[in-house]
């Protein structure tokens, strides 16, 4: 397996302007995770889904980010307005329950967003 | 809740010394315990876990943690320090099988030669 695929790997864009975030987890693994990596906050995790249903979104910090899993090979993340603050690097990263007890979960390369 | 708390963001030591990081956790059940290491520009990848049974684990690269369940710890050591171990290490606890996981802020590790 090609392990857990994220696009595009980094994404420049202007304060305002939409972004999306795609992912494709391990084919086989029924949770994804979608967590953000900043210097100041560290590793926060976002939403997470299982079976393509949001289980929670506790963590989206704010209406101007949404999540979608309408299969359960892909699930993007998208940002709408973005604003300066949202630069970070988005983790995908997908799981599966079967797998025992201490599941893994596997992550992806991660995409390194900048809006300016 | 439970939380985790990695003492020390930064860490530096000789190659061919002793690796120590050490993790601390709050759990209100017995917890899952995970170490993470993130090379640069990479994602996370598992070093190692503890689930139930001994307490002592291994992982990959001459890694291992011991669960101290008295002491609420789980610090992970590895014996002779190579370069390639220059990383980001993250501790990380779950409560449950399929949980989510909770991170620690992450301990930088530095190899001197």
């Amino acid at each position: 397996d090609a392990g857990v695929i994220q696009s595009p790997r980094h994404e420049v864009t202007e304060m305002g302007q939409e972004v999306t975030l795609r992912c494709k987890p391990i084919s086989g693994h029924d949770y994804l995770f979608w967590y953000r990596q900043t210097m100041m906050r560290g590793l926060e995790l976002l939403i997470y889904f299982n079976n393509n249903v949001p289980i929670d979104d506790s963590g989206m910090p704010e209406d101007r980010f949404s999540a979608k899993m309408p299969n359960a090979s892909f699930s993007t993340l998208k940002i709408q307005p973005s604003e300066p603050r949202d630069s970070a690097v988005y983790f995908c990263a997908s799981s599966w329950s079967s797998g025992g007890a201490g599941n893994e979960q596997f992550f992806g390369p991660g995409t390194r967003l900048t809006v300016l | 809740a439970q939380s985790v708390t990695q003492l020390g963001s930064h860490v530096s030591v000789s190659e061919g010394a002793l690796v120590l990081l050490r993790c601390n956790y709050s759990s209100s059940v017995p917890p899952y315990l995970f170490w993470y290491v993130q090379y640069p520009n990479q994602g996370l990848q598992l070093l190692l876990k503890y689930t139930t049974g001994a307490t002592l684990v291994k992982g990959i690269n001459g890694f291992e943690a011991e669960f101290k369940k008295s002491e609420t710890s789980f610090h992970l050591t590895k014996p002779s320090a190579h370069m390639s171990d220059a990383a980001e290490y993250f501790c990380a606890v779950a409560p449950d099988s399929w949980g989510k996981l909770q991170f620690g802020a992450g301990t930088q590790v530095v190899v001197t030669p």
